[in-house]
């Protein structure tokens, strides 16, 4: 399978700061075929059920604030809160459909 | 609209085997692109995916679970079932099914049921 590793397990930042989480997975998502890369990103919050943010590693779902982005290739991917809002706290799961659906640990984001 | 809702018992005994269905509205699984997925997160812990079934017939299961976990489907009730066998207190989670729409080469698990919390206790 492959392993998703997400760093840091948490993070502390200010209001309207950015926050950057970063997934990292054990071998390549990125389809010769297409040349895209097979992550995704969710926000989870406490009692609701996940919601997707990004796509295609970079692709914004439809409805989600242009403040989330995502970016990397291969193995290394970034998702970014550009300016962090008090409805941001929640935790971030990486997630790879490359093969057998896997996800990161997550990433807790909490305000300073 | 497109809604779904997990139903099954809330409170299992260790090696029994849990049983939860998946009901939904809004969409056929007879159609082509639509799948339905059920993921896991134990409390405090990450998500896990689990299984999917769709239009295709095509199940895929989580390698690390594949020998406990059988998903099917009923195209004319609009349900998903997923059953897990050998329960243990390691299972306790809320359980949630997702409706996964595949287009364009991608397959977006953009609807989602509220979960439900299984225990596994004895």
């Amino acid at each position: 399978d492959i392993v998703l590793t997400q760093y840091p397990d948490s993070l502390a930042v200010s209001l309207g700061e950015r926050a950057t989480i970063n997934c990292k997975s054990s071998q390549s998502v990125l389809h010769s075929s297409n040349d895209k890369n097979y992550i995704s990103w969710y926000q989870k919050k406490p009692g609701e059920p996940p919601k997707l943010l990004i796509y295609w590693a970079s692709t914004r779902e439809s409805g989600v604030p242009d403040r989330f982005s995502g970016s990397g290739s291969g193995t290394d991917f970034t998702l970014t809160i550009s300016s962090l809002q008090a409805e941001d706290v929640a935790v971030y799961f990486c997630q790879q459909y490359y093969d057998v659906r896997t996800f990161g640990q997550g990433t807790k984001v909490e305000i300073k | 609209q497109v809604t779904l809702k997990e139903s099954g018992p809330s409170l299992v005994k260790p090696t029994e085997t849990l049983t939860l269905t998946c009901s939904f509205s809004g969409f056929s699984l007879n159609s082509i692109g639509m799948r339905v997925s059920w993921v896991r997160q134990p409390p405090g812990k990450a998500l896990e995916w689990l299984a999917r079934t769709g239009w295709d017939d095509d199940d895929v299961y989580s390698t690390s679970l594949k020998t406990r976990l059988t998903i099917s489907k009923d195209t004319s009730k609009n349900q998903v079932v997923l059953t897990m066998t050998k329960m243990d207190p390691a299972d306790t989670a809320t359980y949630f099914c997702a409706r996964v729409y595949c287009t364009n080469g991608v397959c977006l698990d953009d609807y989602w049921g509220q979960g439900i919390l299984v225990t596994v206790s004895s």
